[in-house]
């Protein structure tokens, strides 16, 4: 099974810090790379989904970087706001091709007003 | 609106006893999933159906049970079998592939008594 890895497990930062935070992926056999945020009391919805080489990608104050070749990629926060409390999950085919997605664990982050 | 929904949002059962989990979507997608939620575990893949009346085993299938009939419906069975059925059911589908993005659901806590 392909190891999804997150870090750090959780994250509390004040309201208006900048953030990030890490994915990793084995790097041989790279498919694409998925971001999720999972609100609470809510439904995972989809942030971006990555597939080239230093890819980047950006949602108003949420971006993403995607590294293949060392099998990470990063999610910044700036200015975070409370609103952007959540669960953020990464995940990533199995294999190459139409494999089923495996999730990290997640990165929960916390934003105090 | 187009969506997942799945029912009921609270479950509960007697040990023993089977359990069906409802899960249906208008997307008009071919891929559907079940997924698994425990405490400080990520989403662990049950079953999926990339077609219907066609599905295969995730990586935690044991104890539990799906059907495809229908484009619109995956329903999940938690079996007796199960040995540790408390956790927060996801049910999920995409377009097509099964690397492509996915839409969730709201969930199912069940609950074992």
């Amino acid at each position: 099974i392909l190891n999804v890895e997150q870090s750090p497990q959780s994250l509390h930062v004040q309201e208006g810090d900048s953030t990030n935070f890490t994915c990793s992926f084995p790097s041989s056999n790279f498919y694409a790379l998925h971001w999720y945020r999972w609100e609470t009391a809510k439904s995972p919805e989809a942030l971006f989904v990555m597939t080239l080489n230093g890819d980047e990608k950006k949602k108003g104050r949420i971006s993403a970087t995607l590294n293949t070749k060392e099998g990470y990629s990063y999610l910044y926060i700036k200015g975070s706001q409370p609103e952007d409390s959540a669960t953020y999950l990464c995940a990533s085919p199995s294999m190459q091709g139409n494999t089923p997605l495996v999730f990290g664990k997640g990165t929960r982050l916390s934003v105090i007003a | 609106d187009g969506g997942i929904t799945q029912s009921p949002k609270y479950l509960f059962r007697k040990e023993g006893q089977n359990v069906t989990l409802s899960c249906e979507q208008n997307l008009n997608h071919d891929a559907m999933y079940w997924y698994r939620q425990d405490p400080g575990q990520g989403l662990r893949l049950i079953y999926y159906s990339q077609i219907v009346n066609d599905f295969q085993k995730g990586d935690i299938a044991e104890g539990y049970s799906v059907s495809r009939e229908k484009k619109e419906s995956f329903p999940l069975t938690v079996t007796s079998a199960q040995k540790n059925p408390t956790a927060f059911y996801l049910c999920a589908s995409s377009t097509q592939g099964l690397a492509d993005t996915q839409y969730f659901g709201p969930g199912t806590r069940l609950t074992v008594l």
